[in-house]
């Protein structure tokens, strides 16, 4: 199994709504991500954790709240959205997170709309 | 700060041409360079890295890359090019952190084949 499963695949909320967005896999890998990927531009990092521990934070709004309960899992909590947060967000994973030539593999993303 | 500059923002060659797509880097020591296509809506996909030895680079579906320090470039080939090679190519530089493992895109080549 070679694959990274997010879930779902489409989302509308408001702007008062909370939603999760859910990511899972069962290669091993003891590192997780979330990138965000608006329209036309590339993805951009927002979290890492690595061994079930959140080592970095790119300085993302408080309304994105990311958890890993284990090292197959990992869930990215949404609050009080924004309009302009509205973005494809995509999960991947790597073996460990400690060396830098690790192979992402990702997920097929979770395209998010916020009304 | 490592950073990649890919400077054709759209390509467009006829199905069987040969095809190469730029990618310039920015980093202080010896970089782990990555190209990773992107179908609409969908996850990426690793096509080839390069962290150290040979400079010509084998990679999947007949792509190929070179690293060429002496002009900071990592350029992307493909001999014949194919209907189903029509995505969006990012080229990325990764490093290592404090907190661990952090990819930088480039902004992407949209790659458009005409039949």
């Amino acid at each position: 199994d070679t694959e990274v499963t997010q879930t779902p695949k489409h989302l509308v909320m408001g702007m008062t709504n909370k939603k999760s967005l859910k990511c899972e896999q069962h290669m091993g890998h003891r590192a997780m991500y979330w990138y965000k990927q608006k329209a036309k531009k590339p993805p951009e990092l927002m979290f890492v954790y690595s061994y079930e521990k959140l080592s970095i934070n790119e300085s993302v709004p408080s309304r994105f709240s990311p958890e890993c309960p284990n090292s197959s899992l990992l869930n990215l909590h949404l609050h009080a959205l924004q309009p302009e947060d509205s973005a494809l967000y995509l999960c991947a994973s790597t073996l460990t997170g400690g060396e830098a030539n690790e192979k992402l593999f990702f997920g097929s993303g979770t395209q998010l709309s916020v009304l | 700060a490592q950073s990649v500059t890919q400077p054709d923002i759209h390509i467009t060659v006829s199905e069987g041409a040969s095809l190469e797509l730029r990618c310039n880097y920015s980093y202080g020591a010896t970089p782990y360079l990555f190209w990773y296509v992107q179908s609409p809506g969908q996850g990426l996909q690793l096509l080839l890295k390069y962290f150290s030895g040979d400079t010509l680079v084998q990679g999947i579906k007949g792509f190929e890359a070179e690293f060429k320090r002496s002009q900071s470039s990592f350029n992307l080939r493909k001999p014949s090019v194919h209907w189903s090679d029509a995505a969006e190519y990012f080229c990325a530089v990764g490093g290592l952190t404090g907190g661990g493992n952090k990819l930088t895109f480039g902004t992407g080549t949209q790659l458009k084949v005409e039949l």
